[in-house]
């Protein structure tokens, strides 16, 4: 079976465009977790997702960033307008009910 | 107070030996525990789960948990140079809807 399928790998954008993060999640899984990794701040969950319905979006930092789940196999993530400090590695990740979560291989977004 | 601690590292062990990594945790009702290994620049590969106190064990990793003392714990036996990576611990609350909330890792080398 495929994993957590994720695009673009790579996004170098510069500061003010917009950008989209795109996330297929596994077969048959219910659950969809956006995360953002720095070094700074470790992995933060930002919204996760269940049966395509948004539960928590507590960890969105700012109206700058929005989620939508349109159906059970796409969800993205969008920044209008980026910013520098937007920079880090973007996963997505998926899991069946409340069992272990199967991460994506992630986006690394600069913001230049 | 942080949700989930460990010590950044670097932690250095010679091939062969044991590693030992920990994570304490501050929310009492935390009853799920996960170890996730994350390679540099790849996403987190889950390991490890444990739901009860004591041990278990999986191949070379046995997870331990102490819900008393609110820490938990992998080692690593005969670690492997392959084994170099960040190691992180996620911790999950059992009821209602329920997510992850990660450390930012222990950095572990192995040296041949």
């Amino acid at each position: 079976d495929a994993g957590v399928i994720q695009s673009p790998r790579h996004e170098v954008t510069e500061m003010g465009q917009e950008v989209t993060l795109r996330c297929k999640p596994i077969s048959g899984h219910d659950y969809l977790f956006w995360y953002r990794q720095t070094m700074m701040r470790g992995l933060e969950l930002l919204i996760y997702f269940n049966n395509n319905v948004p539960i928590d979006d507590s960890g969105m930092p700012e109206d700058r960033f929005s989620a939508k789940m349109p159906n059970a196999s796409f969800s993205t993530l969008k920044i209008q307008p980026s910013e520098p400090r937007d920079s880090a590695v973007y996963f997505c990740a998926s899991s069946s009910g409340r069992n272990e979560q199967f991460f994506g291989p992630g986006t690394r977004l600069t913001v230049l | 107070q942080k949700e989930v601690e460990q010590n950044s590292g670097p932690l250095s062990v010679p091939e062969g030996a044991i590693a030992s990594l920990n994570c304490t945790y501050s929310d009492r009702v935390s009853q799920s525990f996960f170890w996730y290994r994350q390679y540099s620049g790849k996403s987190p590969e889950l390991i490890m789960s444990i739901y009860s106190n004591g041990d278990k064990e999986d191949g070379r990793f046995t997870a331990q948990l102490n819900k008393a003392s609110q820490y938990v714990s992998l080692l690593i036996r005969d670690s492997q140079p392959s084994d170099s990576a960040t190691y992180l611990c996620a911790v999950k609350r059992v009821s209602g809807y329920s997510t992850l909330t990660f450390g930012k890792g222990t950095m572990l080398l192995v040296s041949p």
